[in-house]
């Protein structure tokens, strides 16, 4: 079955980027049954969707964020990421990346990364 | 675009039921039938528990049941058991460009 597992550094600098990878296995990333997506959690705090990519390379962000994000896709690797620049403390929480093979919703979870924001 | 709205806390005796609300807006829970949940333990990843308003993903216990009336989506567990308390997390597709919102978080305690 399809498994997702997160990777990147756990410490970033404000005003740079953070940059994460999801790698999947169990399945092929560029399945038209498939759409991707992360999501990230703040300390104590509540989900928040941050963008989903399809199949087709189209690309949907949180308007909140959309100024600061880009996934994209590198299927000869079978991984997706996400780029988060210019990030602030606020930006500190953990980082699932999710898959989704039901309609419109994550049913497919890596087991997140905590990524910090500190100097 | 704004959370959804969830109560804090909900609690339950074993054996008992407890509903969550989600209450959004007609731009996005009342107006798709496109809302899930999610159960969260503590230091661990979501797990979906419903789909589609009323859908359960394969493996999930059929005590886990939604539904929607207008604005507000409702996550019903029967039967508390101890290993359903938990954080429980609904989300709704919201409309243009395939926008994704979450709620608010309701944590689920078994008395």
């Amino acid at each position: 079955q399809l498994q997702l597992q997160e990777s990147g550094p756990g410490l970033v600098k404000p005003s740079e980027t953070l940059s994460l990878t999801c790698t999947v296995s169990g399945g092929s990333i560029s399945s038209s049954s498939y759409y991707w997506g992360w999501i990230r959690q703040p300390p104590g705090k509540g989900l928040e969707w941050i963008g989903s990519i399809y199949y087709s390379g189209s690309t949907y962000y949180n308007p909140s964020l959309k100024s600061r994000v880009t996934i994209s896709v590198d299927t000869s690797k079978n991984q997706f990421s996400l780029k988060l620049s210019s990030v602030t403390a606020a930006d500190t929480a953990v980082y699932y990346c999710a898959g989704s093979t039901v309609p419109w919703a994550f049913d497919i979870w890596g087991q997140g990364t905590m990524v910090t924001v500190s100097s | 675009q704004s959370a959804l709205t969830q109560p804090p806390s909900a609690s339950g005796s074993p054996g008992q039921s407890v509903t969550i609300s989600c209450t959004g807006t007609s731009s996005d829970v009342g107006g798709y039938n496109y809302v899930s949940w999610y159960q969260q333990h503590p230091g661990k990843a979501p797990k979906l528990m419903i789909y589609e308003v009323s859908k359960r993903p394969s493996g999930v216990p059929d005590r886990f049941s939604g539904s929607k009336s207008g604005n507000t989506a409702s996550l019903t567990v029967s039967g508390l058991q101890a290993e359903d308390e938990a954080d429980y997390y609904c989300s709704s597709y919201a409309g243009s460009n395939n926008r994704r919102v979450f709620g608010t978080g309701t944590k689920v305690t078994v008395l």
